[in-house]
């Protein structure tokens, strides 16, 4: 079946500018989390959805980064103001209930560069 | 607070012979262990996971791990390795006893097999 899927896979701004990422997750799955990636690190957590809630934010680094679930799909991750230091690829993965065993599923990311 | 260490930026190993790559950890209560492979421009794909019962692990891919409490251990095997095989492989770990349902991640290590 179809995995994870992310657009756009590469998005150039310039600083200050608004941007917008989309997570398609895996149908049927109701948790979803968004991470990411800096050169040389592995992943970041940002935050989780369990269905059309924010179940924990606690990763996003400030106000500038937002993250919507409306309809407990699809996911957009919005980041105001863009600074050069949110240059990196962004992760999203689903699972299927978000439970503590299951395993999280990865798109190919998003990679940001914000010039 | 927990932690996942990959002591080793960088492993080479010849075409065949076995490989491995290290992890160790630092949770409080017990862990739930996950090993990622990352290609390039691609995303993060699951190869295995330890939650509970053998400490013998076997993956995708032929891969394998063991868990090793009392060294706090969670080491990526093969017994012969394939030039495929060369990528950026992660560690990650969480404790369910925390709330948390994300994924916290080492730094990565490169692994590059040599024909």
């Amino acid at each position: 079946g179809a995995g994870v899927s992310q657009t756009p896979s590469n998005k150039v701004t310039e600083k200050g500018k608004y941007v917008e990422l989309r997570c398609d997750p895996i149908s049927g799955h109701t948790a979803l989390y968004w991470y990411r990636q800096s050169l040389g690190q592995g992943p970041e957590f940002l935050i989780y959805f369990q269905g059309t809630g924010a179940a924990d934010d606690s990763g996003l680094p400030n106000d500038r980064f937002f993250a919507v679930r409306p309809e407990g799909s699809v996911s957009t991750l919005k980041i105001q103001r863009t600074e050069r230091g949110d240059s990196a690829v962004y992760l999203c993965a689903s699972s299927l209930t978000g439970g503590s065993t299951d395993t999280q599923y990865f798109g190919p990311g998003t990679r940001l560069t914000v010039l | 607070a927990q932690s996942v260490a990959q002591p080793e930026d960088q492993v080479n190993v010849a075409e065949g012979n076995p490989l491995t790559v290290k992890c160790t950890y630092s949770v409080s209560g017990n862990p739930y262990l996950f090993w990622y492979v990352q290609y390039p421009n691609r995303g993060l794909q699951f190869l295995l996971k330890y939650i509970t019962g053998d400490n013998l692990v076997k993956g995708s891919y032929g891969f394998e791990a063991e868990f090793n409490k009392s060294q706090t251990s969670f080491h990526l095997k093969k017994p012969s390795a394939l030039v495929s095989d060369s990528a950026l492989y992660f560690c990650a770990v969480r404790t369910p006893q925390t709330g948390a349902n994300n994924l916290f991640f080492g730094t990565g290590t490169r692994l590059t097999v040599i024909p």
